[in-house]
């Protein structure tokens, strides 16, 4: 299987919104509602910022946000700060039953 | 509050077996949906490793499914990851996470650097 397919990088100033995208296939993303995002700073564990596509767990800023429309999903980052300024990793469930993730994209603020 | 901890040899040589063991404390292990290992090589990406549920059952990456055994120990509150045969492309970090939905891992390990060398 291959990983879904990010932007290797997205900049933007703060204050600004930024979209990532993450585009699969039929077989993952366009089949299920379960995709997931996660912020990973250097040298340190990622950290789950969006899940079940749209959803945030307790603690995540409203300024993330997450949608899906047909075979890619999407991450927002609104008001976009310094702290923002990260890796981030998408992942769905596939119809083997498996996860697969995708390449990754660093944002720079 | 849930912590987990990797532990396990940072150094194993070429085509002997990789094993390690998550700890989690502050949470039974029988209480959460199920439990992952993921991977990162250094400098690349995350990869899925495979989940084990609290009942045993397991979910493995296809790619790695021929060398791999998940298991879970609840009266050690642990599960734990076998690789064998393993390469030089096997070196990462090696993170065990909880999982609340799939592909929702919101408590992690904080990783456990392993190196395949002779």
């Amino acid at each position: 299987q291959s990983a879904l397919t990010q932007p290797a990088s997205v900049s933007g100033s703060p204050g600004q919104s930024i979209t990532i995208s993450c585009t699969g296939s039929r077989l993952d993303i366009g089949s299920y509602n379960f995709v997931s995002w996660y912020q990973q700073h250097p040298d340190k564990a990622p950290k789950l910022m969006i899940y079940d596509v749209n959803n945030r767990p307790s603690g995540v800023s409203n300024r993330f946000s997450g949608s899906k429309s047909g075979n890619t999903a999407s991450l927002t980052i609104s008001g976009l700060q310094a702290e923002d300024e990260s890796d981030y990793y998408c992942v769905s469930f596939t119809s083997s039953s498996t996860y697969i993730f995708g390449t990754g994209t660093k944002v720079t603020v | 509050q849930v912590q987990l901890q990797e532990s396990g040899p940072g150094l194993v040589k070429p085509s002997e077996t990789l094993s390690l063991i998550c700890s989690v404390s502050g949470y039974s292990i029988s209480s959460a949906y199920y439990w992952g290992w993921i991977r990162q090589p250094p400098g690349k990406g995350l990869e899925w490793i495979g989940n084990v549920f609290p009942t045993g059952g397991t979910a493995y990456n296809p790619s790695l499914k021929s060398r791999l055994t998940m298991s879970v120990d609840t009266s050690k509150n642990q599960f734990s990851l076998k690789l064998t045969s393993v390469t030089a492309a096997d070196t990462a970090v090696f993170y065990c996470a909880r999982g609340i939905a799939p592909t929702a891992f919101d408590s992690w390990g904080q990783g456990a650097l392993v190196t395949v060398s002779s």
